[in-house]
């Protein structure tokens, strides 16, 4: 089975702290991908990625940065964390015939 | 950007009857997918209709696409309190950015014991 695993189920941060949220897939997808989910809003896309040291901004970039510097790992970066961030994370990776693979989420909270 | 919506926003049964949700998209589509996400945990895989495919089955689901009026359906027969959950249809379209999945808001199902 594919396991997305993605590093901290909860995080309490404060205003202005650098966030790190980290992703790590086992069954060498090229494609990830971040979202957030806010009730009422559903998800949306913040950035995706199709290879290694690429990324392609979302629906939802501002405010947030992306590293993907080797195939199984995808990290989302909050430079300055702020309340409007709080929400709940979803890493995926995507199978051969366009199927997403999600982790359990982080859930951050930004004081 | 949103693609699929799904309708109703919430619905409410007993264990045994059977559950239907529906999820309409704007645009030309290669492949529509629905999902299951339990309260506070990531997204499931459920089933993936291609736009040539009419019907799909997997175990008690039954999916249905209408590419003329856009619309599909997800079937859950014979419900049980385990299926309670949030239900996302999301739509993939053709190529580069559009072939990422966009996602509707979701329906709450509430099987009731």
């Amino acid at each position: 089975d594919v396991k997305v695993t993605q590093s901290s189920r909860y995080l309490v941060k404060r205003t202005g702290e650098k966030v790190f949220l980290e992703c790590v897939q086992d069954m060498d997808h090229e494609n990830m991908f971040w979202y957030r989910q806010d009730p009422g809003l559903g998800l949306r896309l913040i950035y995706f990625s199709y290879d290694v040291k690429m990324k392609e901004k979302g629906d939802i970039p501002e405010g947030y940065s992306v590293s993907r510097e080797k195939k199984e790992r995808f990290s989302l970066i909050l430079e300055s964390a702020s309340t409007n961030q709080t929400s709940m994370y979803l890493c995926a990776s995507q199978g051969g015939t366009g199927e997403l693979f999600f982790g359990e989420g982080s859930r951050l909270t930004v004081l | 950007s949103q693609q699929g919506e799904e309708d109703p926003q919430a619905l409410s049964i007993q264990e045994g009857e059977n559950a239907t949700m529906n999820c309409s998209y704007k645009t030309s589509i290669n492949n529509l997918q629905w999902y299951r996400q339990n309260s506070g945990r990531g997204l499931v895989h459920l089933i993936l209709i291609r736009s040539n495919e009419r019907e799909k089955h997997s175990g008690r689901l039954r999916v249905t696409l209408d590419t003329s009026k856009k619309s599909s359906s997800l079937l859950i027969t014979a419900s049980r309190a385990a299926d309670t959950a949030s239900y996302f249809c999301a739509t993939r379209g053709y190529g580069g950015s559009q072939g990422n999945l966009i996602f509707g808001k979701g329906t709450k199902l509430s099987v009731k014991p």
